[in-house]
């Protein structure tokens, strides 16, 4: 089983629609969450943390479920500059800061 | 320096021929990662630094591939007698610490390095 697992998509969403993107990890001793954009041919740039008790970042909701061990990224009212890839990177523990990056979800916001 | 900085941006090499690619981090961070990305794939992870000391060298794909860290600053990566395979971008990130404070670990990434490999 991978470490961080994300399904590569692509999600194909008209303007204005709400997604949402579901990441698991394996390693239950996992510290830290993290959701990353990356665009076409540019370097990943980092979107949002997730908290415990789940974050907002206006159209952006992050949430962590410890439990079954999976985060999520939900994307309200789409907009076409939402068209990119959302890496799910997680940060083990174990003495150094492991980060592992899931091979990421494609989103295509269609107009 | 206020972001990471990647040279080469784009290196065209021969087979057989090594290169070096630099990472210059953040000002201050500690932690340095290279990764690998080939053209529709996920990132690979190459190398951790922490300090001058590398922990973690599991994702170095053979003894082609060496990196090296001085002064807690610059790094280089050097592929030896590259192939065709090892064509990707390269990509280097730098955070502040270690440690499972997510504010502190936060990676930050150079525009990478296009290495084509002829």
């Amino acid at each position: 089983r991978k470490e961080v697992e994300q399904d590569p998509g692509p999600f194909n969403v008209p303007e204005g629609a709400t997604v949402a993107f579901n990441c698991t990890y394996s390693n239950s001793a996992s510290q830290s969450f993290f959701w990353y954009r990356q665009d076409c041919r540019k370097e990943p740039k980092l979107l949002m943390s997730v908290y415990s008790s789940g974050n907002e970042d206006g159209r952006f909701t992050a949430q962590l479920n410890r439990a079954s061990q999976y985060i999520s990224l939900l994307i309200r009212d789409s907009k076409l500059s939402d068209s990119a890839t959302y890496l799910c990177v997680v940060n083990l523990s174990g003495g150094y800061q492991k980060v592992t990056f899931g091979t990421g979800t494609k989103l295509q916001v269609i107009p | 320096g206020a972001g990471v900085s990647q040279s080469p941006s784009n290196k065209v090499t021969e087979k057989g021929k090594d290169v070096e690619l630099r990472c210059d981090p953040i000002s201050g961070h500690t932690a340095l990662y290279w990764y690998r990305q080939s053209l529709g794939q996920g990132l690979e992870f190459l190398i951790y630094f922490q300090g001058n000391s590398a922990p973690d060298k599991s994702g170095l794909p053979s003894d082609r591939f060496s990196a090296e860290r001085t002064g807690g600053s610059v790094s280089t990566l050097t592929i030896q007698r590259t192939q065709q395979e090892d064509s990707a971008v390269y990509l280097c990130a730098s955070s502040l610490t270690m440690g499972p404070i997510s504010g502190a670990n936060v990676l930050t990434f150079g525009a990478g390095s296009r290495l084509t490999v002829l």
